[in-house]
């Protein structure tokens, strides 16, 4: 298929693992980005890249929680000491390019779900 | 602090009948408004986008309004089918970035 594609589905890992999620975006999207949705609450962002650099990151919650996309295609959200609370829907999205004064559509993956027991 | 509220967690609306979704938002600095769709298993897919220069825009059986003095928009959607439901998604954008709300849960009965 041609959209996003994000594996795996469904995780679950215990207290204290370390977890890699991964995003394949559309092909030739330049822009990439990791949203968060909690259980009852709508899409948080954490991260976007604009190629293989992370251009805003400043949605990380902690230091537990990282994201690379070395070389400007596929990403990975790594989350390390997972604690219950970062239990959620990870959502990767992808655009054409980043628009700081507009808005180019952003198409989403179908998640991962992470469970931490 | 959310940026992007939706007040009303589900509606509930009779087939053929006009469905209203509202939102409110916080930051006057927001250049797009946008609505997402929401099936379950399934990623938000756009809907319908209006810039803040604008107060309303039109495409096909869903209309947004944009109230920039009240911070207000909302989604209407004319005439409401089953296939309609599904979560709602009112969303912000600003500098690349999305704000969501937490959604509305639209049921569309026969």
């Amino acid at each position: 298929g041609a959209g996003v594609s994000q594996t795996p589905s469904n995780k679950v890992t215990e207290k204290g693992k370390y977890v890699e999620l991964r995003c394949d975006p559309i092909s030739g999207h330049t822009a990439l980005y990791w949203y968060r949705q909690s259980l009852g609450q709508g899409p948080e962002f954490l991260i976007y890249f604009q190629g293989t650099g992370a251009a805003d990151d400043s949605g990380l919650p902690n230091d537990r929680f990282f994201a690379v996309r070395p070389e400007g295609s596929v990403s990975t959200l790594k989350i390390q000491r997972t604690e219950r609370g970062d239990s959620a829907v990870y959502l990767c999205a992808s655009s054409l390019t980043i628009d700081l004064a507009g808005y180019n559509e952003q198409f989403f993956g179908p998640g991962t779900r992470l469970t931490v027991l | 602090d959310q940026q992007v509220k939706q007040n009303s967690p589900s509606l509930s609306v009779q087939e053929g009948r006009i469905s209203i979704l509202n939102c409110d938002y916080t930051n006057s600095m927001f250049d797009y408004f946008l609505w997402y769709k929401k099936y379950p298993a399934e990623g938000p897919t756009f809907l319908i986008s209006i810039s803040s220069i604008k107060d309303k825009n039109e495409d096909g059986r869903f209309t947004v309004f944009l109230n920039k003095s009240a911070k207000h928009l909302s989604l209407h959607i004319v005439p409401s089918q089953p296939g309609d439901s599904a979560v709602y998604f009112c969303a912000a954008t600003t500098l690349g970035r999305l704000y969501f709300g937490r959604g509305t849960q639209l049921t569309v009965w026969p």
